[in-house]
This record gives C-alpha cells, structure tokens and sequence, in this order.
C-alpha cells in the first residue's frame, strides 16, 4: 500500500495563529515526500521535498516551515499564520510513474 | 519562463464526445515524464496517464490517451466517448531528468454536458 494519510481535512485559523498539519505515509521505506499548496482556481506550487529524516528542501521563501522527523512523517507548520497561507494543502510521496497524493488539508486563515 | 503550459482555463464537452486538453513543456534535458491528473471538486489528486521522454508509443490507459508530439513539445490528453463524472480539473504535469519533484501547470477545467 502506498496510502497517505493528511490531518485535519479542513481547517479554520485565525490570523496570528500556528500551523501543524501532519502527513503519513505507508509503504516502501524512505520515501521522497513533498508539500504542495494549492490556491483557489490555480495550479499546485511546490513548497518543500524531502529525501529523508531531516532533510527538508524550500523551494520558495515563505511564513512556512517543514519537518520530516521519521521516514514516514512529514510536518507542515508555521509560528504564526497569514491570510496568504489560506489553501488547499497536499502531501504526496514519489512513486514508479508519478506521485501518490493524500487527500489534502483546506486551510482557512481569518 | 513556464515549464508547463495549459492554454485553455476552461472547455466543454458533450457525453460521449471526444475531447482534447491541451499541454506544451520546456525542458532541455533529454530524460523526461510527463503525467496527467483529474483533480474532483473533492480536491484529490487522481493520477490518469504517464509518458516517458523516450517512449516510442503514446500511452493509454482506457479512455484515457496521450498525445505525445516530442518535436513540438505537447503532451495533449485526449478524453473519449466523455461521461458526466469526468467533470473535473485536470493538470499537467513534468519530471525531469533524475529529479523526483512534479511541476504542474495551471490546469483547466472540463465540464461534460448531456
């Protein structure tokens, strides 16, 4: 099984507020894993990769940060949110022939 | 410049119609993959189809083909005989070389028609 698991699947935050979202995945051991976020209406923009425990890649400069501290958990967070981090956020692991996606977290920053 | 290109934000299609999503890259590294995927208003990312830069044939999987014209750098989806729940978004996508990281286009939205 190549299952990813994403928590919550839908979030409401205040401004000012911090982030944890968390992504699990199974199967194969030491994954590739990535963050995309996706705005409304709009394609996905890579966030951060990571090859494995600690190693963790920006790919844009953000208010985000992200952790991998076992092969099969990969943190997205932030100390204090803005209303441009309001979207629609995707775990996803690499796989032969593309990636496998988890269900996404909505996140909603008032 | 943009490594993926979708020209078309939206299209139409009546059922059982066929239909062709549009696709251009840029890319200069001669090993490549290009994906497509459907994206429900549910928001998960489904995967359809995959080619490989130095595939000889398009791929297929069921209805779902791709039209791979490597001179022009296109990789069109083409959708046949189109039903209702293939509404949807659907993005492009391209790896390249040994990198594992996905770049997607901006996607466009297919609505089927009775």
């Amino acid at each position: 099984s190549q299952t990813i698991h994403q928590w919550p699947a839908t979030l409401v935050q205040p401004v000012g507020s911090p982030l944890s979202l968390e992504c699990t995945v199974e199967g194969t051991s030491n994954p590739n894993l990535y963050w995309y976020r996706q705005a409304a209406g709009r394609g996905l923009q890579l966030l951060f990769y990571s090859v494995g425990i600690g190693q963790i890649s920006s790919e844009v400069p953000q208010n985000l940060s992200a952790s991998r501290p076992q092969d099969r958990q990969f943190i997205l967070s932030s100390k204090k949110l803005l209303l441009s981090d309001s979207g629609f956020y995707l775990c996803a692991r690499d796989r032969v022939g593309g990636y496998t996606f988890g269900s996404g977290t909505r996140l909603t920053v008032v | 410049a943009q490594k993926i290109t979708q020209t078309q934000p939206g299209m139409f299609v009546q059922e059982k119609e066929a239909v062709t999503l549009d696709c251009t890259y840029d890319t200069s590294d001669p090993s490549y993959g290009l994906f497509w995927y459907k994206q429900p208003s549910s928001g998960e990312m489904i995967f359809l189809i995959y080619q490989g830069s130095y595939d000889q044939q398009n791929a297929t999987e069921g209805r779902y083909s791709l039209n791979f014209q490597k001179a022009r750098k296109s990789a069109n989806l083409v959708i046949s005989a189109s039903q209702l729940g293939d509404s949807a978004m659907y993005f492009c996508a391209m790896r390249e070389g040994l990198a594992s990281k996905l770049t997607f286009g901006t996607g466009t939205r297919l609505q089927v028609t009775l």
